[in-house]
């Protein structure tokens, strides 16, 4: 049962800010939400995570909505080597598995 | 730091060969999982293992056994290969948070590549 819902692909031009979408509307509490991306065919990378407080990092920022039902990840100055599948992940209690879904596809055109 | 290696970085195999995919990490993390990857498909949880001697599975575990006698390493096995077993598999390690907090984000491996002929 999927936790999360992303839209399956995106575009963005070179230098603007990407915005990627994602709904997760029966988190828990306790849940935090995960970004990862994937390059072509390499291990999904790290971006972010958030519980409920927006945060930022060098790589990104990541807001969450106050009802804590959707999140954006926002790349600020998009780039051509950010073109990946990007996964929206809500971290599920008492272990540490993820499930990935099937992300949201980003290209980046110049 | 070479942080999460996986081999070998390809695998031929015929129907029904056996092999063990290798994964070894050297951040001292506790978790440590095995994902399969389907082409245009995103990633899907096989095993898992919160520590040396425990391991669980995850949501596609048939077909593929694994061990933890190590906190480095976490080897998946493949006893008897099916083409349904063509995919690309992911290790990946973090630690486990202390807290309820659930905040260490899981470090990959760049993957094996395996088909099954």
């Amino acid at each position: 049962d999927a936790k999360t819902t992303q839209p399956p692909s995106m575009d963005c031009a070179e230098g603007r800010a990407a915005n990627l979408p994602c709904n997760h509307s029966t988190i828990s509490g306790n849940e935090y939400v995960y970004w990862y991306r994937q390059i072509h065919s390499q291990g999904p990378q790290y971006i972010i995570h958030g519980l409920k407080n927006n945060e930022t990092n060098e790589m990104a920022s990541l807001i969450i909505t106050e009802d804590r039902k959707s999140s954006t990840l926002i790349l600020p100055h998009a780039t051509l080597r950010d073109t990946a599948v990007y996964y929206c992940i809500v971290r599920v209690p008492d272990n540490n598995d993820m499930r990935f879904g099937a992300g949201t596809r980003l290209t980046v055109k110049p | 730091n070479a942080g999460v290696t996986q081999t070998p970085k390809f695998q031929v195999l015929k129907t029904g060969q056996s092999m063990t995919l290798q994964c070894a990490q050297d951040m001292n993390h506790e978790y440590m999982s095995w994902y399969r990857q389907d082409p245009g498909m995103g990633l899907r949880l096989i095993h898992y293992s919160v520590g040396a001697g425990i391991t669980d599975q995850g949501e596609v575990p048939n077909g593929y056994n694994v061990s933890r006698s190590t906190t480095e390493d976490f080897p998946l096995r493949l006893l008897s290969a099916a083409p349904s077993q063509t995919s690309v598999y992911f290790c990946a390690s973090s630690r486990i948070g202390t807290d309820s907090s659930y905040n260490s984000p899981l470090h990959f491996g760049n993957g094996t590549r395996l088909t099954v002929t």
